[in-house]
């Protein structure tokens, strides 16, 4: 079946700007992951929505970002008011369950430039 | 709370030379860890997880890690390296309780030398 989709896969937007970013987990998985990665970097936790209970939203650096997922399906990361420093690789994942039991399959990812 | 730490940025190994690389964790309860691999231009990959099962975990591609609770580590080993293997390794500590959290490490570049 198919995997994790994500798109863009490349995003140049100028600075101030808002800019929304999309992800198709696989299909079933009630688990849905957004991360972050800088160049050079590690995986930086962004926000973490499992089946209907209220999203982990506990990794989001400021209130100019913000997500949303409809049901168990597609979901959607906004950054508003772009700054350069929200440059990075933005990567999605989806797993059957909590991630600490199950396998995270991840997207392409989408590469966010602000100029 | 918990956290992850890869102690080595880069490593560079001879091709057919055995594969080190070091994780660490923290945690105040019993953790699931795990190694992820992302090879240039595409998508993170899981190689191997442990889950409080046999500490001696197997994976893919010829990788192995072994659970130290007394020594916190979680360390990445391969007997004989391959060509295929350069890409990035990063080391995954989670918990399974109501507060989920996924640490990822900073990553470990593996470089393999002809």
């Amino acid at each position: 079946g198919a995997g994790v989709s994500q798109s863009p896969s490349n995003k140049v937007t100028e600075k101030g700007k808002d800019v929304e970013l999309r992800c198709d987990p696989i299909s079933g998985h009630t688990a849905l992951y957004w991360y972050r990665q800088r160049l050079g970097q590690g995986l930086e936790f962004l926000i973490y929505f499992q089946g209907n209970s209220a999203p982990d939203k506990s990794g989001l650096p400021s209130d100019r970002f913000s997500a949303e997922r409809t049901g168990e399906s597609v979901s959607t990361l906004t950054i508003q008011r772009t700054q350069q420093e929200d440059s990075a690789v933005y990567l999605c994942a989806s797993s059957r369950g909590l991630a600490g039991a199950y396998e995270q399959y991840f997207g392409p990812g989408t590469r966010l430039t602000v100029t | 709370a918990q956290s992850v730490t890869q102690l080595d940025s880069h490593v560079s190994v001879s091709e057919g030379t055995p594969v080190l690389l070091r994780c660490n964790y923290s945690s105040s309860y019993s953790p699931s860890l795990f190694w992820y691999v992302q090879h240039p231009n595409k998508g993170l990959q899981l190689l191997l997880k442990y889950t409080s099962a046999a500490t001696l975990v197997k994976g893919i591609n010829g990788f192995e890690a072994e659970f130290k609770k007394s020594e916190t580590s979680f360390h990445l080993t391969k007997p004989s390296a391959h060509m295929s293997d350069a890409a990035e390794y990063f080391c995954v500590v989670s918990v399974m309780n109501r507060d989920d959290k996924i640490i990822f490490g900073k990553g470990t570049r593996l470089h393999i030398l002809p």
